[in-house]
């Protein structure tokens, strides 16, 4: 159980152009769902929290305007990187929990973002 | 002082051998405790939860909670090569929507 499924798992695409990840829990309905980014041999960042239903709150440094994040149902949400850039290029994460106390994150796969 | 602390490591133990990891938590408000798994360029994995101060054992897996210490460890016993990844120890609190917070990770190595 408690399965976070995220597509796409890697993308590689030209500077300018916007970029949606989807991360579904599939066994359970997640209240919240959090985004993250990794670089390479670095800890997970934490970019934005999503409660469904409501606006995303997003980390300090963090551009909402550049990174649209979306949890329009309990078992769907969006990140949309809006006009890549080089910079932009990093591993990209979710993770989905439940309601209830002591629920743990479960994380997606990832998705692997590459500008060029 | 960092909110969660973990030895850095690298840990490297003899395959069957027991690893022993390491991790303490500043806030005493913290309710949930988790272990992770993490391999080289993929997310991480669920490996352990506990949230009452003793022991909890899933397979080969044993996790320790001492609050008053405010200290969580995580034990592998039988360490196997493919038990080789990065661990990293999470703290959770309700107030703060059940964010993580994550040490750096202790890097272990199984060496056959």
């Amino acid at each position: 159980g408690a399965v976070v499924s995220q597509h796409p798992s890697r993308v590689i695409c030209k500077s300018g152009t916007s970029v949606k990840i989807e991360c579904r829990s599939l066994d359970f309905q997640a209240t919240t769902m959090f985004w993250y980014r990794q670089f390479p041999k670095k800890s997970l960042m934490l970019m934005a929290t999503s409660n469904e239903g409501s606006k995303a709150t997003y980390e300090q440094g963090v551009e909402k305007d550049k990174f649209l994040i979306n949890h329009a149902s309990l078992t769907l949400s969006t990140l949309t990187v809006t006009s890549a850039h080089p910079e932009d290029s990093s591993f990209y994460i979710c993770s989905a929990r439940a309601l209830q106390a002591h629920q743990p994150q479960h994380f997606g796969d990832g998705t692997r973002l590459s500008i060029l | 002082q960092k909110e969660v602390e973990q030895n850095s490591g690298p840990l490297s133990v003899p395959e069957g051998a027991i690893a022993s990891l390491n991790c303490t938590y500043s806030d005493r408000g913290s309710q949930s405790f988790f272990w992770y798994r993490q391999y080289s360029g993929k997310s991480p994995e669920l490996i352990m939860s506990i949230y009452s101060n003793g022991d909890k054992e899933d397979g080969r897996f044993t996790a320790q909670l001492n609050k008053a210490s405010q200290y969580v460890s995580l034990l592998i016993r039988d360490s196997q090569p493919s038990d080789s990844a990065t661990y990293l120890c999470a703290v959770t609190r309700f107030v703060d929507d059940y964010k993580l917070s994550f040490g750096a990770g202790t890097t272990v190595t199984v060496r056959a």
